[in-house]
C-alpha cells in the first residue's frame, strides 16, 4: 500500500529565512509522481510543484524546490526567502499510474514577521 | 477561465436528507475526482472517474454515489446524510492518466450535517 508521511504538524519560521517541509513516502511501484499543494486559510488547494520518479534533477518552481532523495524515499519541499504570504497548510501527495492521489496529513507553516 | 467550479460553497443538512454536490470543469479534463478533508487527516479520495461513463471507488466511498454522463460534470450524491459526513469536499480534475499531470482543485464545499 502507498503511504505519505508528513511528520511536522506545525512550523514557525522567521520571515526571509528558508524553510524545509518534510515528506516521506512508501511505495513499491517504480512509476509515481510527487506533488506539493498549498492551502491558505481561504481554503483553496494550490498546486506548487511536481517531481516524477524517473526525473534525474530536482524540480524547481520559482522560490519552491523539491529535494528528491529516491533511495531515502523523501520529497522535501524547500521554500527560499520565506514571505508572510507563505503562511498556510502544505500537503505532500503521491500519484500512480491510475492517478489516484494519496495525501499526507499536512504541515501548518506560520511565517513570523 | 473558470477551471473547476463547485456548488454550493456551504450547505447545512439534517440527518437523513439527501443532496448533490455539483462539480464542473471547462478544461476538457478526462480525469475527475472527489475528496473529503477532515481535520488532521489530509484529503481522502471518495470516488473518481477516468472519463465519461466510467467511475470507480476511492478510499472512503461508503454513503456516496457518483456518475459521469459528460466530460464536464461529475456530481457527488449523498444518499442519506449522516453527521460523520460533515466535512469539506473538494472536486479535482486533470488531463489523461500519466503521473505528471497535476490535479486542479475547486474551491471546496463546506458541508455540515446536523
Amino acid at each position: 500500500a502507498q503511504k505519505i508521511t508528513q511528520t511536522q504538524p506545525g512550523m514557525f519560521v522567521q520571515e526571509k529565512e528558508a524553510v524545509t517541509l518534510d515528506c516521506t513516502y512508501d511505495t513499491s511501484d517504480p512509476s509515481y509522481g510527487l506533488f506539493w499543494y498549498k492551502q491558505p486559510s481561504s481554503g483553496e488547494m494550490i498546486f506548487l510543484i511536481y517531481q516524477g520518479s524517473y526525473d534525474q534533477q530536482n524540480a524547481t518552481e520559482g522560490r519552491y524546490s523539491l529535494n528528491f532523495q529516491k533511495a531515502r524515499k523523501s520529497a522535501n519541499l524547500v521554500i527560499s526567502a520565506s514571505q508572510l504570504g507563505d503562511s498556510a497548510m502544505y500537503f505532500c501527495a503521491m500519484s500512480f499510474g491510475n492517478e489516484k492521489l494519496t495525501f499526507g496529513t499536512g504541515t501548518r507553516l506560520t511565517i513570523i514577521p | 477561465n473558470a477551471g473547476v467550479t463547485q456548488t454550493p460553497k456551504f450547505q447545512v443538512l439534517k440527518t437523513g436528507q439527501s443532496m448533490t454536490l455539483q462539480c464542473a470543469q471547462d478544461m476538457n479534463h478526462e480525469y475527475m475526482s472527489w475528496y473529503r478533508q477532515d481535520p488532521g487527516m489530509g484529503l481522502r479520495l471518495i470516488h473518481y472517474s477516468v472519463g465519461a461513463g466510467i467511475t470507480d471507488q476511492g478510499e472512503v466511498p461508503n454513503g456516496y454515489n457518483v456518475s459521469r454522463s459528460t466530460t464536464e460534470d461529475f456530481p457527488l450524491r449523498l444518499l442519506s446524510a449522516a453527521p460523520s459526513q460533515t466535512s469539506v469536499y473538494f472536486c479535482a480534475s486533470s488531463y489523461g492518466l500519466s503521473p505528471n499531470q497535476p490535479q486542479h482543485f475547486g474551491d471546496g464545499t463546506r458541508l455540515s450535517i446536523l
